[in-house]
């Protein structure tokens, strides 16, 4: 079975600074996805970005960075120029690949990190 | 656009009795549905999953269940609820064409139990 892990329960970051948030997970898996899931305070949970574990290249979006390091097992979160809304609970999650096209995601999540960007 | 949406948002129950939390999407058709817990300093766990109406897999065995009457409905039930059960439950949904992977979750539904 597949297990992920977040280190850090806690984390502060001032605005306009940049913050990373790590994840380790373990699997015997040749191919499989990542995902960083946002959870804002009493807001739906987001998905923030996504690798696929046969892409060497690791994933963007906008100010969100992943450094990917598949032989270390490491998924770790760069959050650049951090914004007061990105306040969150953040969740790095697993995902082995569908047999079958249009089967479930069944996701593995970890237990989260707490962010709070200060002024 | 497709929209997600979970009832109660809060319930208080106490031990023994029954519990029905319901789930239903929008504007999207054949979906994927889940139903998540989220418990202080252990994540989410996934409990149950659907891919079409009265087909559900449960991944833990558990005090509840889940059912599936309508396309875009999904239901978390139990006949008589534990302390354990408390927590906070997500339902989500996904859909084959869009990223695979992607969720979209609805607001939650906190139960505690007493």
């Amino acid at each position: 079975a597949q297990t992920v892990t977040q280190s850090q329960p806690e984390m502060s970051v001032q605005e306009a600074e940049t913050v990373t948030l790590s994840c380790t997970y373990d699997t015997s898996e040749s191919n499989y996805y990542l995902f960083w899931y946002k959870q804002p305070p009493s807001r739906q949970m987001i998905l923030v970005i996504r690798q696929e574990a046969y892409k060497q290249q690791n994933a963007t979006e906008n100010r969100f960075s992943v450094n990917f390091q598949k032989a270390a097992k490491s998924f770790s979160l760069k959050i650049s120029d951090s914004q007061l809304g990105d306040t969150a609970m953040y969740f790095c999650a697993f995902m082995k690949p569908n047999a079958k096209h249009g089967t479930a995601s069944k996701l593995t999540f970890g237990t989260g990190t707490r962010l709070q960007v200060t002024l | 656009s497709q929209t997600i949406h979970q009832w109660p948002a809060t319930l208080v129950q106490p031990v023994g009795s029954p519990l029905s939390l319901e789930c239903t999407v929008e504007g999207t058709s054949n979906p994927n549905l889940y139903w998540y817990r989220q418990a202080a300093g252990r994540g989410l766990q996934l409990l149950f999953y659907s891919v079409g109406i009265g087909q559900i897999s449960s991944e833990v065995p558990q005090n509840l269940s889940a059912s599936r009457p309508q396309d875009r409905q999904f239901i978390l039930s139990s006949k008589k609820l534990l302390l354990s059960d408390s927590g906070f439950y997500l339902c989500a949904w996904s859909v084959w064409y869009r990223r695979l992977g992607e969720l979209f979750f609805g607001e939650g539904s906190r139960l505690t139990v007493l």
